[in-house]
């Protein structure tokens, strides 16, 4: 199993334009997440899904958008880019909302 | 507010030392505790998952408790190594299954 991977690695982007993260996992795992990590900050959940179809709010939601149309996928769309979400996204999966998550390597975004 | 503190921020030992790393918790209603460590630049890699209804749990030279009576897990690390330099992040499940993230000891082993 390739686990839960992303894409992009880097990706550098010009604020106001628009971006979509790639999260993929195949160990079949219903629930999926989406975390920032701020330097020196710990990681905060943006928006999370339950399932093929099911999605809902993190923590700090606010400039992203995600679907979830099948198991295996859940990307995380980036509109008018801020200064402010550079950061580094983490994708997880775990198989119930109590079972231990597994994180992909992340994707570092600069917005400038 | 439900959080986790992690004591000490950064920590420097020679290689061999016995380590204790410290996580703290506002919230005795947790259910799970996870520790995960990250290596810079790269993603979380889980370490041990505790179950709510367990104390502890061993891998190899790791053994992490858990006392959700006083709100503290530790995070045991036996003969040190400099390939366990990374960061170690602590973060409990609350009752809604959200994970709440401690900030991270920054561990250094030196050879």
């Amino acid at each position: 199993n390739a686990g839960v991977t992303q894409t992009p690695k880097f990706h550098i982007l010009k604020i106001g334009q628009s971006m979509t993260l790639q999260c993929t996992q195949d160990m079949n795992h219903n629930y999926m997440y989406w975390y920032r990590q701020d330097p020196g900050m710990g990681l905060k959940l943006i928006y999370y899904s339950v399932g093929a179809g099911i999605t809902d709010k993190g923590e700090v939601p606010n400039g992203y958008n995600v679907s979830r149309s099948t198991t295996e996928d859940f990307p995380l769309r980036l509109e008018l880019a801020a200064p402010s979400q550079t950061s580094v996204y983490f994708c997880a999966s775990s198989l119930g909302n109590l079972s231990g998550r597994y994180f992909g390597p992340g994707t570092r975004l600069t917005v400038t | 507010k439900q959080e986790v503190t992690q004591i000490p921020a950064a920590l420097s030992v020679p290689e061999g030392e016995n380590l204790v790393l410290n996580c703290s918790f506002t919230d005795s209603a947790i259910y799970n505790l996870q520790w995960f460590r990250q290596d810079p630049g790269k993603g979380l890699t889980s370490l041990l998952l505790i179950q709510s209804s367990q104390r502890e749990q061993t891998s190899g030279r790791l053994n992490a408790s858990l006392d959700k009576s006083s709100g503290r897990s530790t995070l045991y690390i036996a003969a040190s190594q400099p390939g366990d330099s990374a960061t170690y992040l602590c973060a409990f499940y609350n009752q809604g299954g959200k994970l709440i993230f401690g900030q991270g000891t920054e561990l250094s082993v030196k050879p």
